[in-house]
């Protein structure tokens, strides 16, 4: 099936440092979605993206639809405490419809004070 | 806050047994999908209810199976749990063929299968 493959899988960082994270596939997507999981919580949307080469912001975040549409990344800039989470790259279905999102297996985001 | 609520929280099973998790979607959302989210891992995709039919499936055995109401509302349905059953179960709702910005995922049920 489908995969995506996420990196790092783990970041340790220091408060107020920018954070890059990617997702790459071997498949071509029409849309590419970023979500953040808090622990005891479910993924919570970050961004959606839509189109190939956009680029979309969310305050600190921003992610791009790599112009392949095989690839997206996810800045964060000067991370604060509350950045502390898992953060998945996800796709929806090429042909749309009745199946679902496929996620990666997540960046493991860990901020030292 | 997203409007979906899955219950419970939190069981514990006996291997073999079977276990039902319920999700009631946000308000005016016709559609339900189920992903299973073992530790470590992302959400994997069971299957989809539109209409009161399963109308998308993951690589899922026949022993998951699921129901959705006609107010949308949604069990997901597990026969003979084996441990590997052991995960967190996550219910997400949206209108049919949305964008995936309208996707709205709940809490998730923990389930211990022992």
């Amino acid at each position: 099936g489908q995969q995506l493959n996420q990196s790092p899988q783990s970041m340790f960082i220091q408060e107020g440092e920018d954070v890059s994270m990617n997702c790459t596939s071997s498949s071509i997507f029409n849309t590419w979605l970023w979500y953040k999981q808090d622990p005891g919580e479910g993924p919570v949307l970050l961004i959606a993206l839509y189109k190939a080469g956009e680029l979309t912001s969310n305050g600190r975040l921003t992610a791009q639809f790599g112009i392949t549409r095989k690839d997206s990344f996810l800045n964060i800039s000067a991370s604060i405490p509350s950045d502390v989470g898992i953060y998945f790259c996800a796709v929806t279905p090429s042909g749309g419809g009745a199946d679902g999102l496929t996620f990666g297996k997540g960046t493991h985001l860990i901020i030292q004070p | 806050e997203t409007g979906v609520t899955q219950s419970p929280t939190h069981l514990i099973k006996t291997r073999g047994q079977q276990v039902t998790l319920r999700c009631s979607s946000q308000s005016g959302h016709n559609t339900v999908s189920w992903y299973q989210q073992a530790l470590g891992q992302g959400p994997q995709f069971i299957f989809q209810y539109y209409r009161e039919e399963e109308n998308g499936r993951g690589n899922f055995p026949p022993r998951f199976s699921g129901l959705q109401f006609p107010n949308y509302s949604s069990e997901l349905n597990v026969n003979a749990l084996e441990l590997d059953d052991s995960a967190l179960y996550l219910c997400a709702s949206s209108l049919w063929a949305a964008r995936g910005n309208t996707i709205y995922f709940g809490e998730g049920s923990w389930l211990t299968v022992v």
